[in-house]
């Protein structure tokens, strides 16, 4: 069974600076996918990056990296010069490759202080 | 990435009623999924979407409470039945591409049951 843990349930960042929100993950299968959503007080669920378990490149996209270490099963992500509408609660999910199934943490809230 | 949409966006109803959800998305993915968020909670998944034949149902949940269909390839439904207040959530339909591991999800429907 898969394990999504997100330790940090609050965080809060000031603006411009970087933000690192944890991720850890318990599978004993060889392959997956870890993913980062964001989901704003809208209620949407906002695809961030995607890391596969065997990209050795730590994925990028934009302001967003992730921080894959795959010995410690983490997933990290970094977001960088943050801002005001980076405000939201982010998600670290994990996939299944046989089922496609997506098993989410509980989710860290990210306030952004001017 | 899709373009999904969910109607209703948000609803108030009464116990003991049955509100269905519709997921439409602008061209053709392989996978549909339906998930519940509770209040403060993360997102759990309720089934998976099999166009042209039954949904497969995660743990605790079942047909007769949370009927789904998908007559196609961008379109389905999911119904929340004999409802109680304990089923107010936010429901979302995500959908995933031929090719990809990204499930992209729709703007969700937000639940109120009184």
């Amino acid at each position: 069974a898969q394990k999504i843990t997100q330790t940090q349930p609050g965080m809060f960042v000031q603006e411009k600076e970087a933000v690192t929100l944890d991720c850890t993950y318990d599978t004993s299968d060889q392959s997956y996918g870890l993913f980062w959503y964001k989901q704003p007080s809208s209620g949407e669920m906002i695809f961030l990056i995607y890391q596969g378990s065997y990209d050795e490149q730590n994925a990028t996209e934009g302001r967003y990296s992730l921080n894959f270490q795959k010995a410690r099963k983490s997933a990290n992500l970094v977001i960088s010069a943050s801002q005001l509408g980076d405000s939201a609660m982010y998600f670290c999910a994990m996939r299944e490759v046989v089922s496609n199934k997506l098993t989410f943490g509980g989710g860290t809230r990210v306030l952004v202080k001017p | 990435s899709a373009v999904i949409s969910q109607k209703p966006s948000r609803d108030i109803c009464q116990r003991g009623t049955s509100l269905t959800i519709q997921c439409q998305v602008d061209s053709q993915v392989t996978m549909m999924f339906w998930y519940r968020q509770q209040p403060g909670q993360s997102l759990t998944l309720i089934a998976t979407a099999n166009q042209g034949s039954e949904a497969t149902y995660e743990s605790g949940f079942v047909i007769d409470k949370f009927p789904i269909s998908r007559p196609n390839l961008t379109f389905s439904t999911l119904t929340v039945s004999n409802m109680s207040p304990e089923d107010s959530s936010i429901y979302l339909c995500s959908v995933e591409y031929r090719g990809t591991e990204t499930q992209y999800f729709g703007p969700g429907t937000r639940l109120l049951v009184l």
